[in-house]
């Protein structure tokens, strides 16, 4: 099967930047994933890698190396709403997608 | 609002109870995914649909049925369910199944509670 690794928690304070690994070990690699799902709410799509490098979006960037099997996910100038839970998930190569178990942060005044 | 709704909400049933849950997107996809959300545990894929033909089947028990009548509607038929099966169902659809960014988007999820 496959094996995708991230931190179970993480704590910041607000305006802070807080940045989250995930380690992944797949067959094949089709793309990289991180989704953030607020407490009884949907997950929702944040970003998307396939080559290596840093994808920025507003305050959320993204970065991938293929060689490493390694993403992270830099969230800048936290916000209070910001507390939620990210996921990773890795699309292998029968593009089937596998979710890390996610990253609680909590955003602290 | 993603474009993906999930009726009921919530759900409690007793294990000789028999359900369905409903998703529906608005989104014009090809692909639709049940999914199974237990606390501090990795998203399980259950079930895939692509063009309303099942592509996948993740080692499910048969006391979970899915129903793809059409390319916007999904069901997952619940019977004789056990209480580890109490969980969150998401349901999620992308534009195509396997090919390019395939970016799914989720429904906000039905809350299963098995007594």
């Amino acid at each position: 099967g496959q094996n995708i690794d991230q931190p179970t928690e993480m704590t910041a304070t607000e305006g802070a930047i807080v940045q989250i690994n995930c380690t992944y070990q797949t067959s094949g690699f089709n793309g990289l994933f991180w989704y953030q799902q607020h407490a009884g709410e949907a997950p929702t799509f944040l970003s998307y890698n396939v080559l290596d490098g840093l994808e920025e979006k507003g305050r959320f960037s993204s970065f991938l190396s293929r060689s490493k099997g390694y993403s992270y996910l830099l969230l800048k100038e936290l916000q209070m709403k910001d507390s939620a839970s990210y996921l990773c998930a890795v699309r292998d190569r029968d593009y089937k997608l596998s979710f890390g178990a996610g990253t609680t942060v909590t955003v602290r005044a | 609002e993603t474009g993906v709704t999930q009726t009921p909400r919530h759900l409690v049933m007793g294990m000789t109870n028999k359900k369905s849950l409903k998703c529906e997107q608005h989104l014009g996809h090809n692909a639709m995914y049940w999914y199974k959300q237990s606390a501090k545990k990795p998203l399980e894929l259950m079930f895939v649909y692509s063009l309303e033909e099942r592509v996948e089947n993740n080692s499910v028990p048969s006391r979970f049925s899915p129903e793809c009548p059409n390319s916007s509607h999904l069901f997952l038929h619940l019977h004789t369910l056990q209480p580890e099966d109490s969980a969150l169902y998401l349901c999620a659809s992308s534009q195509d199944y396997a090919r390019g960014p395939d970016t799914q988007y989720f429904g906000p999820g039905t809350r299963l509670t098995v007594l």
